[in-house]
């Protein structure tokens, strides 16, 4: 079975600070990783996603996040964040074969002035 | 322009009643998902479709059904058997590994 833990449940920075989101996985076998982004009230969009090749993955708003499969992380990082930043983040993994998710519980970002 | 349509927005539901999320997509997708949303529990599965005529229970099926009678649409309808049944949904469709999500729907209990 695999699972997605977010250690972060609320992450406050303030603007133009460096910030990363933690996120680890369990699996037995290979699996695809994504980050996605959610604003209020509104449905998931897709930051960004590890299906294969380099371990360091760039995805949209300036977001980026490594794969590192010794440690099963998958950490999200944004050298400045902006107050457009301030959502909540989803880290999911997904079975190859089937598409479906496996989602963390979500890292609320909140950026300061 | 292509996506993935969820209505109605906010939804009411009454105390014994049945209601149904609609959900249509235009992207030419095979598989479709249900997803179920409440604070600080991240998304849970409810049912997924891979193909037209066919679909899988979730990991909280219980209490609610879906069809998929047509490629581009998956209904969910909420029964008078979920007895919490306010939350978020959210549907899905996805190609090469990758979803992608509509708006949602807000489900309420009058």
């Amino acid at each position: 079975a695999q699972s997605v833990t977010q250690l972060d449940s609320q992450v406050p920075v303030f603007e133009e600070a460096p910030v990363e989101l933690r996120c680890n996985y369990s699996s037995s076998v290979s699996v695809y990783l994504f980050w996605y982004v959610q604003y209020p009230n509104q449905g998931l969009q897709l930051l960004l996603k590890y299906l294969s090749g380099s371990t360091l993955v760039k995805g949209i708003n300036g977001f980026e996040a490594e794969f590192n499969k010794s440690q099963t992380s998958f950490h999200l990082r944004k050298p400045s964040v902006h107050i457009s930043d301030t959502a909540e983040y989803f880290c999911a993994v997904s079975d190859p074969n089937t598409d479906k998710l496996i989602f963390g519980t979500g890292t609320r970002l909140q950026v300061f002035p | 322009d292509g996506g993935i349509t969820q209505s109605p927005k906010y939804l009411f539901r009454k105390e014994g009643q049945n209601v149904t999320l609609s959900c249509e997509q235009n992207l030419n997708h095979d598989a479709m998902y249900w997803y179920r949303q409440d604070p600080g529990q991240g998304l849970r599965l409810i049912y997924y479709s891979q193909i037209v005529n066919d679909f899988q229970k979730g990991d909280i099926a219980e209490g609610y059904s879906v069809s998929r009678e047509k490629k581009e649409s998956f209904p969910l309808t909420v029964t008078s058997a979920q007895k919490n049944p306010t939350a978020f949904y959210l549907c899905a469709s996805s190609i090469r590994n990758i979803q992608y999500f509509g708006a949602g729907t807000r489900l309420s209990v009058l």
